[in-house]
């Protein structure tokens, strides 16, 4: 079965409002994470990324924090605007390789 | 998509005809990988190479085919072989030097088996 998941499918945030979109991991020798965004009909687009000795990593509005003991990682998007409705897939590197392991997703829906 | 092309963006076929996807890269990336995304779900890795003429299978290879003849290029060929080949298909590449490595992907081919 597949070591990261999400929790929420889906997630609707009033424009303008902090939107976190969490996910779990069950493999500890995971030592690299990264966060796309999907839009739909495209290409995954990279947005941040946290290596596991780190546990918060900022960039434009947006931060990741990573938290080994729970295995848990989230994003956080401040002031959530239309343009950032998509899916966001976490995916995590087992330490030593090159492979990534995706989730299935989040949706995150911005209304007015 | 930062360098990545993939076509054609969308591609019908028969049943029981083979289909090639073209992926080339100008980012002077190492590694190319080729993932399978289905509705809802998320990507799955088919094919990777880190070098060139070298290649190894994903989770799913089974029905697909590839090869790394040129840094730029990794098409992916879709076999009859492959049981159930509609999907979303998506290329990456990253330096590939030493991991971890940054994946980035190409905009998608969307394959429909009519």
């Amino acid at each position: 079965g597949e070591s990261v998941g999400l929790h929420l499918p889906t997630l609707s945030v009033q424009e303008g409002d902090n939107s976190i979109i969490n996910c779990a991991y069950s493999n500890s020798a995971s030592d690299y994470f990264i966060w796309y965004k999907q839009e739909s009909g495209k290409g995954p687009q990279f947005i941040i990324d946290i290596r596991s000795n780190m546990d918060k990593r900022q960039g434009q509005r947006v931060t990741v924090l990573l938290n080994k003991t729970v295995k848990h990682l989230s994003l956080q998007i401040a002031a959530t605007q239309p343009g950032d409705s998509a899916v966001y897939f976490c995916a995590e590197t087992l330490r030593g390789t090159d492979k990534l392991i995706f989730g299935t997703g989040t949706r995150l829906q911005v209304f007015p | 998509d930062g360098g990545i092309t993939q076509s054609p963006k969308y591609l019908f076929r028969k049943e029981g005809q083979n289909v090639t996807l073209s992926c080339e890269q100008n980012l002077n990336h190492d590694a190319m990988y080729w993932y399978r995304q289905d509705p809802g779900q998320g990507l799955r890795l088919i094919y990777y190479s880190q070098i060139v003429n070298d290649f190894q299978k994903g989770d799913i290879a089974e029905g697909y085919s590839v090869s790394r003849e040129k840094k730029e290029s990794f098409p992916l060929t879709v076999t009859s072989a492959q049981k159930n080949p509609t999907a979303f298909y998506l290329c990456a590449s990253s330096i590939g030097r030493q991991p971890p490595d940054t994946q980035y992907f190409g905009p998608g081919t969307r394959l429909t088996v009519l």
